[in-house]
């Protein structure tokens, strides 16, 4: 029962054009959403956060949206650059818990 | 970077023996965490702890325990190592906050023969 997917295991994007990371969750009480990318033999590091209470956010090149009703989130990376080459997991959980339950990871590869 | 190390960072080791990994951390949060990840599942939860002596089992804890004597160190116990077993685990620490992310150790690769 996976309750939060990440449909696209791999993604290819050229260097300076946007990369569109989605992520699907099924559990209503998820209400918050995380972020995470992993280089080859490192631990995942946080990238970036949203509440259910707002609908996007911004950290530099990187915003996640969050549409409640389609139960989906999507992380945008403008530009892209060749350092942004990683697996990319998206974790939620909800208030009051603090196990985050992780997507399966979206390979992306940000090619000259 | 948290400060969060894990030994050994690779191990080999035969079906039926038991292994040890450990976890620590310099950063004085209260939760902490074990997963593992595997091709096709992404990152799952073993056991956490809230606390010292306070833990509880995630997702795929069948064949693991778990221990929390001091804030500072969290063990996973692979009781009889078996070759499902064979997988990258990362232990990871946070806050009290719903908000407070977790941030994850460089990783301990086993391989069970």
């Amino acid at each position: 029962d996976q309750q939060v997917k990440q449909n696209s295991p791999s993604l290819s994007v050229q260097e300076g054009r946007i990369s569109i990371l989605n992520c699907d969750y099924t559990n209503s009480m998820f209400d918050y959403f995380l972020w995470y990318k992993k280089y080859p033999a490192e631990g995942p590091t946080f990238l970036i956060s949203i509440s259910s209470i707002k609908d996007k956010n911004e950290d530099g090149r990187f915003t996640v949206f969050l549409n409640k009703s389609a139960k989906h989130l999507s992380l945008h990376i403008v530009p892209s650059q060749p350092g942004d080459s990683a697996v990319y997991f998206c974790a939620a959980t909800y208030e009051g818990g603090n196990k985050l339950t992780f997507g399966t990871g979206t390979q992306l590869k940000v090619e000259l | 970077d948290a400060g969060i190390t894990q030994s050994p960072r690779h191990k080999v080791t035969e079906t039926g023996t038991p292994v040890t990994l450990r976890c620590h951390q310099t950063e004085n949060h209260r939760y902490m965490y074990w997963y593992r990840q595997d091709p096709g599942h992404g990152l799952r939860l073993i056991h956490y702890s809230y606390g010292v002596k306070d833990t509880d089992k995630g997702e795929v804890s069948d064949g693991y325990s778990v221990s929390r004597s001091k804030t500072e160190d969290f063990l996973l116990t692979l009781e009889s190592a078996t070759s499902s077993q064979t997988s990258v685990y990362f232990c990871a620490i946070s806050g009290t906050a719903v908000q407070d992310p977790q941030y994850f150790g460089p990783g301990t690769r086993l391989l069970v023969l």
